[in-house]
């Protein structure tokens, strides 16, 4: 199993919100990733991460920022939530060698 | 990367071999074959990758034609935790500015 964690699991929270998905792994792996994945479709790249301080936007838009100041750490900000952000969120990190990509558990977000 | 055609959905008999098909007729030499697996909204999970050798772990074995333009995911005796969606990804290892892109994969159903 991948040493990849996030939190919190499930987010419930009000409309205007500031919100922090935190994406933590224990492996050393440099290149770290946001998805977003709605219920019963496909996973969408909206962030990606090469190295300390090296963030890049996905192919999915997203009014979401991220972070790369330590190396086992990708936080993903919302500065003001709104319902059209709920969605699950996935972090994923990968092994230089083969580029195989391991997934934590989720991010749950509800914005009400 | 190359784009990847599977079927929306197979079922199988638990204990009995599960074979998912993949076409990548467009595959480059460079390209590789990976397979990731989703069980009900969790991370995604990776399975197995290939160049063009035939690959075997733990939980499963890949069979890439001669040509590379398809492949088969062999799951040797399927469980009912098995039931997932199943990807089929081809992408060059590496390369800069590209991700995982997760098509609508195969959906795999187990029975008892």
């Amino acid at each position: 199993e991948a040493d990849i964690y996030q939190t919190p699991r499930y987010l419930v929270i009000g409309t205007g919100k500031k919100i922090t998905l935190e994406c933590s792994q224990t492996m050393g792996h440099d290149k770290m990733y946001w998805y977003q994945q709605d219920p019963g479709m496909e996973l969408h790249l909206i962030h990606y991460s090469y190295g300390v301080n090296s963030t890049e936007k996905g192919d999915l838009s997203s009014e979401s920022t991220v972070s790369r100041i330590r190396t086992e750490h990708f936080p993903l900000t919302l500065e003001s939530a709104r319902p059209s952000h709920t969605s699950q969120y996935l972090c994923a990190s990968s092994d230089f060698y083969t580029d195989t990509q391991y997934f934590g558990p989720g991010t749950r977000l509800t914005v009400l | 990367d190359a784009k990847t055609t599977q079927p929306p959905s197979m079922d199988c008999a638990e204990g009995r071999a599960a074979n998912l098909p993949c076409n990548h007729s467009t595959i480059s030499g460079n390209e590789y074959v990976y397979w990731y697996r989703q069980i009900h909204s969790q991370g995604p999970q990776y399975i197995i990758h290939g160049l063009k050798n035939n690959e075997t772990n733990e939980m499963a074995s890949l069979i890439i034609t001669e040509d590379r333009k398809s492949s088969t995911l062999i799951l040797p005796h399927a469980t009912l935790r098995d039931t997932a969606v199943y990807y089929c990804i081809v992408r060059v290892p590496n390369q800069a500015g590209t991700a995982l892109i997760f098509g609508k994969g195969t959906t795999l159903s187990v029975s008892s």
